[in-house]
């Protein structure tokens, strides 16, 4: 069964342009989260998706952030203008269903983002 | 607030046994989790505790005290490819009391596994 994965692994860009980093769920999980590792601090929540709902978003920096899941599979996050302060790793992770006592929640490997 | 705390580094030897503590603050509590993460890679699902106790698996055993905020992850007859970042992570409530499945992680230990 092959894993959470993400695109792309590295990204570096200029402050003020776009970037849309995108993350493929194991097949069938219905939960989609995202999180940020900013250097030196822990991960971080940023969003969990139930199919292609937004179950909660409280923790999504600003405006300049954007998640979709169109289609309830793969998701997008799309940071538009990027500021030197969301450089850092993005972790994507999804889990099967929603109110299992156990949903553990897999990991992917994370895109390296750095804003210049 | 939301505050989980563990060891930043720690250092031992293979073939030993090393403990990782973790304690934690938080608005509500449904469950801990420990992962292991090398550089540059995926998080890993090591263990999951949710009642207070001993859970074993393997070389690995992650202990949990709801009344004392404390958990801690034991890894025996260490090798060294156990040398890798561990994270604790605890999963809280949400609003109005109900189950969430976000994660809150602590800083993560990067244990070091010397011959």
């Amino acid at each position: 069964e092959a894993g959470v994965t993400q695109f792309p692994s590295h990204s570096v860009i200029e402050k003020g342009q776009t970037v849309t980093l995108r993350c493929d769920p194991i097949s069938g999980h219905d939960n989609l989260y995202w999180y940020r590792r900013v250097m030196g601090k822990e991960i971080k929540f940023l969003l969990h998706f139930v199919k292609e709902s937004k179950q909660d978003e409280s923790g999504m920096p600003n405006n300049r952030f954007l998640a979709e899941r169109t289609g309830g599979t793969y998701s997008t996050l799309k940071v538009q203008p990027a500021e030197l302060e969301d450089s850092g790793v993005y972790f994507c992770a999804s889990s099967p269903k929603t109110g299992l006592i156990l949903d553990t929640q897999y990991f992917g490997p994370g895109t390296r983002l750095t804003v210049l | 607030g939301q505050n989980i705390d563990q060891p930043t580094e720690m250092t031992a030897t293979e073939g030993a046994i090393v403990q990782i503590n973790c304690t934690y603050q938080t608005s509500g509590f449904n469950g801990l989790f420990w992962y292991q993460q090398h550089a540059g890679e995926a998080p890993t699902f090591l263990s999951y505790n949710v009642l207070d106790g001993l859970e074993e698996k393997g070389r690995f055993s992650s202990f949990l005290s709801r009344s004392k905020g404390y958990s801690y992850l034991l890894l025996k007859e260490l090798q060294m490819k156990d040398s890798a970042s561990y994270l604790c992570a605890v999963r809280s409530q949400g609003l109005y009391g109900g189950a969430t499945n976000k994660l809150i992680f602590g800083t993560g230990t990067l244990l070091a596994v010397q011959p």
